[in-house]
């Protein structure tokens, strides 16, 4: 079964800091890999997604991921933190290629907090 | 353009209720999955369909039911409801490229 671990359930930042938010995945072969965003009391939105045209990938709001097969991670950067950034931010890695089904595995999350 | 649509929002049943949780999209997507949330765990698969008429188990179903008896709808059944069931509920849709798109959410509370 895939799985994908979220280093740090909490991370804090100063506003115009950088945001890293970590993410390892296990899997047989390099899957589909997400980050979602999700902020109070609503559903969860799509920031970016890599399906291997290039490992590095740019989502919405200035976020971006890079996808690294030797560490099997995909983590999330931000260069500059700001304050309608604060959310909770979930990993999650797709069914493995060959499948057009999009059965996520999630992340247990992480909380950013952004201080002025 | 309402994409996906969950209905109630809010619910407090009683050990021991039934209900239905509604979903509907209006991207004629071919998938539709039902996930929980609960503090801490991220997002849990319960059960999802590939096309009108089928359905299948995740992660964690039991206590679950669902139906997709129409393309656009799929509806999530607790029949006798527990307090581990509290949590909160997203419905989800997608095409056949990997985009997901979630619901807001159907809070539900069972005392």
């Amino acid at each position: 079964a895939q799985s994908v671990t979220q280093l740090g359930s909490h991370v804090s930042v100063s506003e115009g800091a950088l945001v890293l938010l970590r993410c390892n995945y296990s899997s047989s072969v390099p899957p589909y890999l997400f980050w979602y965003v999700q902020y109070p009391n609503q559903g969860l939105q799509l920031l970016l997604k890599y399906t291997s045209a290039a490992t590095l990938v740019k989502g919405i709001n200035g976020f971006e991921a890079e996808f690294k097969k030797s560490e099997t991670s995909f983590h999330l950067t931000k260069p500059s933190a700001h304050m309608s950034d604060a959310a909770e931010y979930f990993c999650a890695v797709s069914d493995e290629r060959g499948s057009t089904l999009g059965r996520l595995y999630f992340g247990r999350g992480t909380q950013l907090t952004v201080w002025p | 353009n309402a994409g996906v649509t969950q209905t109630p929002k809010f619910r407090v049943l009683k050990t021991g209720q039934s209900m239905t949780l509604l979903c509907a999209q209006d991207m004629n997507h071919e998938y539709m999955y039902w996930y929980r949330q609960d503090p801490g765990m991220g997002l849990r698969l319960i059960h999802y369909s590939v096309g009108e008429g089928t359905t299948a188990k995740g992660e964690v179903p039991d206590g679950y039911n669902v139906s997709r008896l129409k393309k656009q709808n799929f509806l999530l059944g607790l029949e006798s409801a527990a307090p581990s069931q509290t949590s909160v509920y997203f419905c989800a849709s997608s095409p056949r490229d990997h985009r997901t798109f979630f619901g807001q959410g159907t809070r539900l509370t069972v005392v």
